[in-house]
């Protein structure tokens, strides 16, 4: 079956445009994680989802950043304003519930370049 | 909060040779630890876990066990192969909130190479 997917790939940007990054987890996976993953900072947590629920976006690094997810699936986050320090892989994972550790699945990741 | 520390790399090893690559953790509560595999142009994959004390996860000749004592989850291999070379991370998940998030916290990776 598909995996998650990510889109786009790659995206390269000037500093102070707004950046949309789409994930769409595996069908029937009800939480969504969002990570990013740059030099300085190694694998960060973002943001996540139960449903189309938000219950912890702590990790959000400033108020530009913002995730929203409809339909219990697809999720989108978007960074307004961008910053080079925003240059990074931003990953989703997508798992089958909360509870008991489930294993969660990485998309391929959006290398978001910003110059 | 709760953190991770793995050795860093690069490693550089010929095929064949025996593998540890250290992690160690800190967190307040009983994480379920993992080992997570980053392929030249792949995604990340999970390789092994544990979920309580003593466990040893183990996959692709890949073992590592679960030491609170210790607050480790040393990665290791018999015999590494050209294939193994990729990025090794390690990371802790404790679940936390009522809606029992899996937030996972990683450690800085570590970059194998593995000589012919």
């Amino acid at each position: 079956g598909a995996g998650v997917s990510q889109s786009p790939s790659n995206k390269v940007t000037e500093k102070g445009k707004d950046v949309e990054l789409r994930c769409d987890p595996i069908s029937g996976h009800t939480a969504l994680y969002w990570y990013r993953q740059s030099l300085g900072q190694g694998l960060e947590f973002l943001i996540y989802f139960q449903g189309n629920s938000a219950p912890d976006k702590s990790g959000l690094p400033s108020d530009r950043f913002s995730a929203e997810r409809t339909g219990g699936s697809v999720s989108t986050l978007t960074i307004q304003r961008t910053q080079q320090e925003d240059s990074a892989v931003y990953l989703c994972a997508s798992t089958y519930s909360e509870g008991s550790y489930n294993e969660q699945f990485f998309g391929p990741g959006t290398r978001l370049t910003v110059l | 909060g709760d953190s991770v520390t793995q050795m860093e790399g690069p490693v550089t090893l010929s095929e064949e040779a025996f593998l540890t690559i250290n992690c160690t953790y800190t967190a307040t509560g009983y994480p379920s630890l993992f080992w997570y595999v980053q392929y030249p142009g792949e995604g990340l994959q999970l390789l092994l876990k544990a979920t309580k004390a003593d466990d040893k996860g183990s996959n692709k000749g890949f073992e590592a066990t679960y030491r609170k004592e210790t607050t480790s989850f040393h990665l290791e291999k018999g015999s590494v192969q050209v294939s193994d070379s990729a990025v090794y991370f390690c990371a802790l998940s404790d679940l936390w909130g009522v809606w029992g998030a899996q937030k996972l916290v990683f450690g800085q990776g570590t970059r194998l190479t593995i000589n012919p």
